[in-house]
């Protein structure tokens, strides 16, 4: 059974704070890693995705990976109230030698920033 | 707005009702998902289709009928369901390639099973 666990919360934190979400999965074969961010009563919007090991900016937004801890974090600097949402860590493993691949989600964490 | 589109956004229906949930992109994606989600959970996949031919059906039960009809168009077809199917239904797309290729999703269809 591939398990994707992430860091349990809710989590708070002050604006302009940095947040970190972290998440670990169990599948040494997954090959690409997904942080989505989902709003209450809306669907899961892709905000970064890592495939190396290192790290990968994109704005206020870090994501970083370590294959051989089989950890994956997202960091968000200079949070703002905007930023409070559900955040889905999701590890793609290729779907019995498929092109494809399968989506399997973590619990989700909670997020909020608070002016 | 995404560009994945469902249709409809919300929908109600009897326990004995036929209705289809319907999605839409037109990103030249090759693989189309269809997951459920329940209230403080992660979307569970049940149904994965390649090239508009089933690939995955993630033992799901048979009142949930999935269709491809060609490469733009996902189709559910829902038919005798459960109050406990309802839940969010979301419609993904992605390339196909290799894994590493994002799903993006949509909107949603909102169901609820009376």
């Amino acid at each position: 059974q591939k398990e994707v666990e992430q860091n349990s919360g809710p989590l708070s934190v002050p604006e302009g704070a940095i947040a970190s979400l972290n998440c670990t999965y169990s599948d040494r074969g997954s090959q690409s890693f997904f942080w989505y961010r989902q709003y209450s009563g809306k669907s899961p919007e892709l905000i970064m995705f890592i495939y190396s090991n290192g790290d990968k900016e994109d704005g206020r937004f870090t994501a970083q990976l370590n294959k051989a801890s089989q950890y994956v974090s997202l960091l968000i600097r200079d949070s703002q109230p905007s930023d409070s949402a559900t955040y889905l860590c999701a590890v793609n493993s290729e779907a019995g030698g498929t092109s494809y691949g399968k989506l399997t989600f973590g619990q989700g964490t909670i997020l909020t920033v608070h002016p | 707005d995404t560009e994945v589109t469902q249709t409809p956004k919300h929908l109600v229906m009897g326990m004995t009702n036929k209705k289809s949930l319907k999605c839409e992109q037109h990103m030249g994606h090759r693989a189309m998902y269809w997951y459920k989600q329940k209230a403080k959970k992660p979307p569970e996949l049940m149904f994965v289709y390649s090239y508009e031919k089933l690939s995955i059906n993630e033992s799901v039960p048979s009142r949930f009928s999935p269709e491809c009809p060609n490469s733009s168009l996902l189709n559910l077809h829902l038919h005798a369901l459960q109050p406990e199917d309802s839940a969010l239904y979301l419609c993904a797309s992605s390339h196909i390639g290799d894994s590493n290729q994002p799903q993006h999703f949509g909107d949603g269809t909102r169901l609820s099973i009376l």
